[in-house]
């Protein structure tokens, strides 16, 4: 069946700093991939997808790459800023339903 | 465009009381998804209705389980004599119709019901 592994954390970081969560999926077929962030207290918000190979998606200074080869679609941001503090979730759709990796806590401190 | 609602956002209940969640959907939103996440896992999908039909169940959503969507409308997530192990965040997510060439759709997710069972 699908899957998602993700870089365990948390990850403590200072504001502008350099951010990567790595992300790799097992998968049939052909899955599109997303990134979804939870901020404190509310809801999953879609933050960047890609849906084929080499599709690089990107939203808000953050991008991710869908590399087939290896299975991965690691997530990066350039300069963090305290209020990219949140729980990171990469997410595979192989038909309809998504399966998520185990969630990344990321702290950025002032 | 309101977004998804839940509700209630938090319920507590005693070990094998009955538990009903609601969830509605983006107006004209077809398809209807639910999900349970447990502290520091990611969601897990339990079950997906196309309009009134349900789809698919997940080998998690036990016989205590049972949703429903009337009228391809709102949606209901009933447990019966809930368990400590039913504790756990219930998210609905809704996404719309596919048309033309497009293929996907992205699933818009509700703030979630936080049950606690005692």
């Amino acid at each position: 069946g699908n899957s998602v592994t993700q870089m365990e954390g948390p990850v403590t970081l200072s504001e502008e700093a350099f951010l990567t969560i790595n992300c790799t999926y097992t998968a049939t077929g052909y899955p599109s991939l997303f990134w979804y962030v939870q901020y404190p207290g509310e809801g999953l918000q879609l933050l960047l997808k890609a849906t084929k190979a080499d599709d690089k998606g990107s939203n808000k200074g953050f991008e991710a790459t869908y590399r087939k080869e290896t299975t991965s679609f690691h997530l990066e941001k350039g300069s963090v800023q305290v209020s990219d503090s949140a729980v990171y979730f990469c997410a595979l759709r192989g038909d309809y339903k998504l399966s998520f990796g185990a969630g990344t806590t990321v702290t950025v401190r002032a | 465009d309101t977004g998804v609602s839940q509700d209630p956002r938090h319920k507590i209940t005693k070990r094998g009381q009955n538990v009903t969640f609601r969830c509605d959907p983006i107006s004209e939103h077809n398809r209807l998804y639910w999900y349970r996440q447990t502290l520091g896992q990611g969601p897990e999908f339990l079950t997906y209705f196309q309009n009134e039909a349900q789809l698919e169940k997940s080998r998690l959503l036990s016989d205590r389980f049972s949703a429903e969507r009337p009228k391809g409308s709102f949606s209901t997530l009933e447990i019966q004599r809930t368990e400590q192990g039913d504790s756990a965040m219930y998210l609905c997510a809704s996404s719309p119709r596919t048309s033309g060439s497009v293929v996907y759709n992205e699933q818009f997710f509700g703030p979630g019901t936080r049950l606690t069972v005692l």
